[in-house]
Protein backbone atom coordinates (compact mmCIF):
# COMPACT_ATOMS: atom_id res chain seq x y z
CA UNK A 1 0.00 0.00 0.00
CA UNK A 2 1.33 3.59 -1.36
CA UNK A 3 1.99 6.09 1.73
CA UNK A 4 2.53 9.97 0.95
CA UNK A 5 4.10 11.94 3.10
CA UNK A 6 4.18 15.88 3.57
CA UNK A 7 7.20 17.57 4.57
CA UNK A 8 8.14 21.77 5.45
CA UNK A 9 8.15 24.78 6.82
CA UNK A 10 4.73 25.31 8.63
CA UNK A 11 5.10 29.29 8.37
CA UNK A 12 5.90 31.09 5.46
CA UNK A 13 5.74 34.77 5.13
CA UNK A 14 3.97 37.20 2.56
CA UNK A 15 5.83 37.37 -0.62
CA UNK A 16 8.20 34.83 0.41
CA UNK A 17 8.30 30.84 -1.53
CA UNK A 18 6.18 28.02 -0.27
CA UNK A 19 8.08 24.69 -0.50
CA UNK A 20 6.87 21.59 0.50
CA UNK A 21 8.07 17.68 -0.77
CA UNK A 22 6.13 14.48 -0.46
CA UNK A 23 7.89 11.11 -0.17
CA UNK A 24 6.20 8.33 -1.25
CA UNK A 25 7.14 5.07 0.00
CA UNK A 26 5.47 1.24 -0.40
CA UNK A 27 5.72 1.83 -4.31
CA UNK A 28 7.71 3.58 -7.01
CA UNK A 29 6.90 7.03 -8.19
CA UNK A 30 6.55 5.52 -11.89
CA UNK A 31 4.07 5.31 -13.69
CA UNK A 32 1.51 7.55 -12.22
CA UNK A 33 1.14 11.01 -11.85
CA UNK A 34 1.41 12.87 -8.27
CA UNK A 35 -0.21 15.56 -7.30
CA UNK A 36 -0.40 19.24 -4.96
CA UNK A 37 -4.14 19.54 -3.79
CA UNK A 38 -4.86 22.11 -1.00
CA UNK A 39 -7.65 23.45 1.05
CA UNK A 40 -8.15 26.73 3.11
CA UNK A 41 -9.32 26.48 6.14
CA UNK A 42 -13.07 25.65 6.20
CA UNK A 43 -12.90 25.87 2.43
CA UNK A 44 -13.45 23.48 -0.12
CA UNK A 45 -10.32 21.04 -2.00
CA UNK A 46 -8.53 22.89 -5.09
CA UNK A 47 -5.94 21.24 -7.38
CA UNK A 48 -2.66 23.16 -7.64
CA UNK A 49 -0.96 20.62 -9.89
CA UNK A 50 0.66 17.37 -10.82
CA UNK A 51 3.43 15.76 -12.44
CA UNK A 52 4.22 13.05 -14.39
CA UNK A 53 7.55 11.05 -13.28
CA UNK A 54 8.67 11.59 -16.46
CA UNK A 55 8.59 15.80 -15.34
CA UNK A 56 5.43 16.50 -17.80
CA UNK A 57 3.16 19.23 -15.60
CA UNK A 58 -0.15 20.38 -15.93
CA UNK A 59 -1.16 23.26 -13.64
CA UNK A 60 -4.08 25.28 -12.19
CA UNK A 61 -4.74 27.70 -14.80
CA UNK A 62 -5.42 30.22 -11.39
CA UNK A 63 -1.95 29.27 -10.40
CA UNK A 64 0.41 28.88 -13.45
CA UNK A 65 2.36 31.65 -13.17
CA UNK A 66 3.41 30.98 -9.49
CA UNK A 67 3.56 27.33 -9.48
CA UNK A 68 6.30 24.88 -9.62
CA UNK A 69 6.36 21.23 -9.55
CA UNK A 70 9.38 18.18 -9.81
CA UNK A 71 9.86 15.38 -9.45
CA UNK A 72 13.32 13.56 -8.13
CA UNK A 73 12.96 9.86 -9.12
CA UNK A 74 15.94 8.74 -6.99
CA UNK A 75 14.13 9.74 -4.00
CA UNK A 76 11.00 9.14 -5.14
CA UNK A 77 9.89 12.35 -3.86
CA UNK A 78 7.89 15.52 -5.71
CA UNK A 79 8.03 18.99 -4.95
CA UNK A 80 5.99 22.14 -4.74
CA UNK A 81 7.09 25.45 -5.10
CA UNK A 82 4.67 28.32 -4.89
CA UNK A 83 6.11 31.80 -5.32
CA UNK A 84 5.07 35.10 -4.09
CA UNK A 85 2.75 34.06 -1.77
CA UNK A 86 -0.23 36.04 0.46
CA UNK A 87 -2.33 35.33 3.53
CA UNK A 88 -4.87 33.59 0.75
CA UNK A 89 -2.45 30.94 -0.14
CA UNK A 90 -2.23 29.91 3.85
CA UNK A 91 -3.94 26.37 3.70
CA UNK A 92 -3.80 22.34 4.71
CA UNK A 93 -2.01 21.32 1.57
CA UNK A 94 -2.13 17.59 0.24
CA UNK A 95 -0.04 15.58 -1.76
CA UNK A 96 -1.83 12.71 -3.60
CA UNK A 97 -1.31 10.10 -6.27
CA UNK A 98 -3.13 10.70 -9.65
CA UNK A 99 -4.34 7.79 -11.51
CA UNK A 100 -3.44 8.08 -14.91
CA UNK A 101 -6.52 7.21 -16.69
CA UNK A 102 -8.82 9.14 -15.43
CA UNK A 103 -7.49 11.70 -12.83
CA UNK A 104 -9.03 10.70 -9.34
CA UNK A 105 -6.78 10.37 -6.40
CA UNK A 106 -6.81 6.70 -4.77
CA UNK A 107 -4.30 7.98 -2.37
CA UNK A 108 -3.17 10.62 -0.06
CA UNK A 109 -0.94 11.93 2.15
CA UNK A 110 -2.21 13.68 5.87
CA UNK A 111 -1.44 16.89 4.72
CA UNK A 112 0.16 20.01 6.05
CA UNK A 113 -0.82 23.07 7.29
CA UNK A 114 1.29 26.16 5.60
CA UNK A 115 0.24 29.84 7.34
CA UNK A 116 1.18 33.01 5.25
CA UNK A 117 1.66 35.35 8.09
CA UNK A 118 4.53 37.78 8.73
CA UNK B 1 -12.72 27.15 -14.47
CA UNK B 2 -15.93 27.30 -12.07
CA UNK B 3 -15.92 24.71 -9.24
CA UNK B 4 -18.71 21.94 -9.65
CA UNK B 5 -22.08 22.62 -8.03
CA UNK B 6 -22.73 20.40 -4.68
CA UNK B 7 -25.23 21.15 -2.11
CA UNK B 8 -24.08 22.92 0.66
CA UNK B 9 -25.30 20.08 3.31
CA UNK B 10 -27.77 17.12 3.34
CA UNK B 11 -29.10 15.42 6.12
CA UNK B 12 -30.76 12.15 7.18
CA UNK B 13 -31.73 9.26 10.33
CA UNK B 14 -29.66 6.31 10.74
CA UNK B 15 -30.83 3.67 8.23
CA UNK B 16 -32.13 6.27 5.48
CA UNK B 17 -30.79 7.02 1.87
CA UNK B 18 -29.49 10.16 0.96
CA UNK B 19 -28.52 11.29 -2.25
CA UNK B 20 -25.80 14.09 -2.94
CA UNK B 21 -25.68 15.55 -6.12
CA UNK B 22 -22.67 17.22 -8.32
CA UNK B 23 -23.64 19.45 -10.99
CA UNK B 24 -21.00 20.19 -14.29
CA UNK B 25 -21.19 21.02 -17.78
CA UNK B 26 -21.17 18.96 -21.16
CA UNK B 27 -17.16 20.17 -20.67
CA UNK B 28 -16.40 18.38 -17.34
CA UNK B 29 -19.27 15.70 -15.71
CA UNK B 30 -21.11 15.41 -19.42
CA UNK B 31 -18.16 14.39 -21.05
CA UNK B 32 -16.38 11.48 -19.79
CA UNK B 33 -17.17 8.88 -17.48
CA UNK B 34 -14.70 10.49 -15.02
CA UNK B 35 -16.21 11.55 -12.19
CA UNK B 36 -15.48 10.42 -8.58
CA UNK B 37 -16.31 11.31 -4.91
CA UNK B 38 -14.21 11.88 -1.51
CA UNK B 39 -15.28 11.18 2.33
CA UNK B 40 -13.61 13.31 4.28
CA UNK B 41 -13.80 13.58 8.18
CA UNK B 42 -13.14 16.94 10.52
CA UNK B 43 -9.37 17.34 10.37
CA UNK B 44 -8.51 13.95 8.07
CA UNK B 45 -7.08 13.80 4.60
CA UNK B 46 -10.08 12.94 1.96
CA UNK B 47 -10.65 8.88 1.07
CA UNK B 48 -11.79 8.33 -2.18
CA UNK B 49 -15.35 6.34 -2.08
CA UNK B 50 -16.36 6.20 -5.89
CA UNK B 51 -14.26 6.90 -9.24
CA UNK B 52 -15.19 6.50 -12.67
CA UNK B 53 -18.66 7.06 -11.84
CA UNK B 54 -19.75 3.89 -10.16
CA UNK B 55 -16.69 2.38 -9.09
CA UNK B 56 -15.53 1.49 -5.45
CA UNK B 57 -12.47 0.83 -4.55
CA UNK B 58 -11.09 -2.19 -2.26
CA UNK B 59 -12.59 -1.90 1.26
CA UNK B 60 -14.96 0.53 0.39
CA UNK B 61 -18.66 0.14 1.94
CA UNK B 62 -21.34 -1.25 -0.64
CA UNK B 63 -23.60 1.45 0.56
CA UNK B 64 -22.01 4.27 -1.32
CA UNK B 65 -23.07 3.98 -4.60
CA UNK B 66 -22.73 6.09 -7.62
CA UNK B 67 -24.31 7.76 -10.81
CA UNK B 68 -24.25 10.13 -13.83
CA UNK B 69 -27.25 11.76 -15.66
CA UNK B 70 -26.06 14.40 -18.34
CA UNK B 71 -23.90 16.65 -16.97
CA UNK B 72 -25.14 16.24 -13.57
CA UNK B 73 -23.36 13.53 -11.17
CA UNK B 74 -25.02 11.73 -8.04
CA UNK B 75 -23.52 10.19 -4.69
CA UNK B 76 -26.29 7.65 -2.54
CA UNK B 77 -25.63 6.65 0.59
CA UNK B 78 -27.74 3.86 1.50
CA UNK B 79 -28.34 2.55 5.47
CA UNK B 80 -27.16 5.43 6.55
CA UNK B 81 -24.74 5.85 10.05
CA UNK B 82 -23.36 7.69 12.36
CA UNK B 83 -20.11 7.29 10.80
CA UNK B 84 -21.25 8.15 7.37
CA UNK B 85 -21.28 12.19 8.95
CA UNK B 86 -18.90 14.16 6.99
CA UNK B 87 -17.89 16.19 3.87
CA UNK B 88 -18.09 14.88 0.15
CA UNK B 89 -16.27 16.35 -2.65
CA UNK B 90 -17.22 15.16 -6.20
CA UNK B 91 -13.85 15.70 -8.57
CA UNK B 92 -14.37 15.43 -12.46
CA UNK B 93 -12.02 16.02 -15.30
CA UNK B 94 -12.47 18.80 -17.59
CA UNK B 95 -11.50 19.94 -20.90
CA UNK B 96 -10.57 22.95 -19.95
CA UNK B 97 -6.53 23.27 -19.30
CA UNK B 98 -7.24 22.65 -15.46
CA UNK B 99 -7.94 19.05 -16.32
CA UNK B 100 -9.52 18.46 -12.66
CA UNK B 101 -12.58 20.24 -11.39
CA UNK B 102 -13.80 19.69 -7.57
CA UNK B 103 -17.38 19.90 -6.34
CA UNK B 104 -17.17 22.99 -3.02
CA UNK B 105 -18.19 20.00 -1.11
CA UNK B 106 -21.52 18.87 0.79
CA UNK B 107 -21.36 18.47 4.73
CA UNK B 108 -23.81 15.21 5.46
CA UNK B 109 -25.60 15.07 8.98
CA UNK B 110 -26.64 12.21 10.45
CA UNK B 111 -29.62 13.25 12.43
Amino acid sequence: QVQLQESGPGLVKPSETLSLTCTVSGGSISSYYWSWIRQPPGKGLELIGYIYYSGTTTYNPSLRSRVTILVDTSKNQFSLNLNSVTTADTAVYYCARVVRSSLYFDSWGQGTLVTVSS
Amino acid sequence: QSALTQPASVSGSPGQSITISCTGTSSDVGYYNYVSWYQQHPDKAPKLIIYDVSNRPSGVSNRFSGSKSGNTASLTISGLQVEDEADYYCSSYTTSSARVLFGGGTKVTVL
